[in-house]
Parts: C-alpha cells; structure tokens; sequence
C-alpha cells in the first residue's frame, strides 16, 4: 500500500521569496516519487521524479525535490517565485516495480499562489 | 509528437444519459490511465490498461462504468446511465514502461445535470 500527504492545501508567497512544499510519503516498496504541476484547465505535467538515483533532484522551471528516506519526505523547493509559479501541484508515489508498477497514487494538491 | 489526446474537451449532458470519453495515448506507450478529478476526491485512478489489457479496474466507482481499450491507439471510458454526481474532469494519461513518467491529457470536462 501506498499513500501520499501534502502538508497545506494553500501556500502564499511572495515573488522572489522561496518556495517550500510539503510531501511526505508511505510505501511499502522502494518507491517512485514524482511531483506534477497543473495550471488551470489544463493537465498534469512533469515537474521532476524520483527513482532512486540521486537523491537530490532538479526539474524544470527551478524547481528541485530532495528524497529524504528517514524522513519520509519529498518536499519541492524553489530559491526565488516567479508570478507564472501560480498553479496547483501534486505530489505522487508509485512502488519501483512489481504489482504497483506504474500504478500512481497522488496527494490532494497544494495550490501555490504568488504575490508581486 | 501531439501528445494525449482527449476527446470532447467539454460535455454538458443531462442525467441518465450515455456518455462516452476517447483517448489516444502517446504512440508508442504502452499503458494508458483513466483518472477522475473533482473538488472533493482529488485525484482518482480510476482503471490501467497494459499493453490494451486492463490490469487494475478498482478505482472504478460502479457497473455504470466502463472502459474499454480496443487497440494501442484508442481508448473509451463510458458512464451508462450518468448521473450528476458523475460530474467532474476526466483525465487520460500514457507512460513506456521503462520511463514510470505519465503524460496526461487535457481532460474532458463533464457536467451532467
């Protein structure tokens, strides 16, 4: 089984401040972890994954999400905001192979909004 | 490549009318997700397939839904009869095996009154 909690349904920052969101995961497998990002009336789309390499991770825009084993944590960071930041992300956790194989499951979203 | 495609975008439908939502995967991928996502459940997998083949059909919420994967191009979620609490965006998505990356779809948007 697995699960995902994302600590704060909303975070407000101010542009050019950091930008901290919260995900912390439970898996009965070594696990797959993912953070995707929708803006309004759009898909999902890959922001960075886990998969059991470096456990510092980069993505795209800025952002970058350090695996945490001890922790159980996966939180997305990013030094400065930027206002097109604005949008909802979703953290995620799949098992690394076996029956949970590409079987994704998502935490309950955190919407990002950014003040000038 | 176009990525997932997502027919309709939007549906407006009146309760215990058919609908029925299509998908074209990435070419190439070979598993394809049905999720649904409203304001209150977040997130749903609702059914994957695996090259064409359902493989976990659990999250499907009952019999008035079905999905049906005919080839490795196309994919139909339907909701007989539909209700309105069956309103919400539906998403597609694909993945290649070795990657464990889903690209989603649009959505289609379904309100059913």
């Amino acid at each position: 089984a697995q699960s995902v909690t994302q600590l704060g349904s909303h975070v407000s920052v101010s542009e050019g401040a950091l930008v901290l969101l919260r995900c912390n995961y439970s898996s009965s497998v070594p696990p797959y972890l993912f953070w995707y990002v929708q803006y309004p009336n759009q898909g999902l789309q890959l922001l960075l994954k886990y998969t059991s390499a470096a456990t510092l991770v980069k993505g795209i825009n800025g952002f970058e999400a350090e695996f945490k084993k001890s922790e159980t944590s996966f939180h997305l960071t990013k030094p400065s905001a930027h206002m097109s930041d604005a949008a909802e992300y979703f953290c995620a956790v799949s098992g690394a192979g076996g029956t949970s194989y590409g079987k994704l499951t998502f935490g309950q979203g955190t919407i990002l909004t950014v003040h000038p | 490549d176009a990525g997932v495609i997502q027919s309709p975008r939007h549906e407006v439908t009146e309760m215990g009318q058919e609908v029925t939502l299509r998908c074209k995967p990435i070419s190439g991928h070979d598993y394809l997700f049905w999720y649904r996502q409203t304001m209150m459940r977040g997130l749903e997998l609702l059914i994957y397939f695996n090259n064409n083949v359902p493989i976990d059909d659990s999250g499907m919420p009952e019999d008035r839904f079905s999905a049906k994967m005919p080839n490795a191009s196309f994919s139909t979620l339907k909701i007989q009869p539909s209700e309105p609490r069956d309103s919400a965006v539906y998403f597609c998505a694909s993945s290649f095996w070795e990657q464990e990356t889903q690209y989603f779809g649009p959505g289609t948007r379904l309100l059913v009154l």
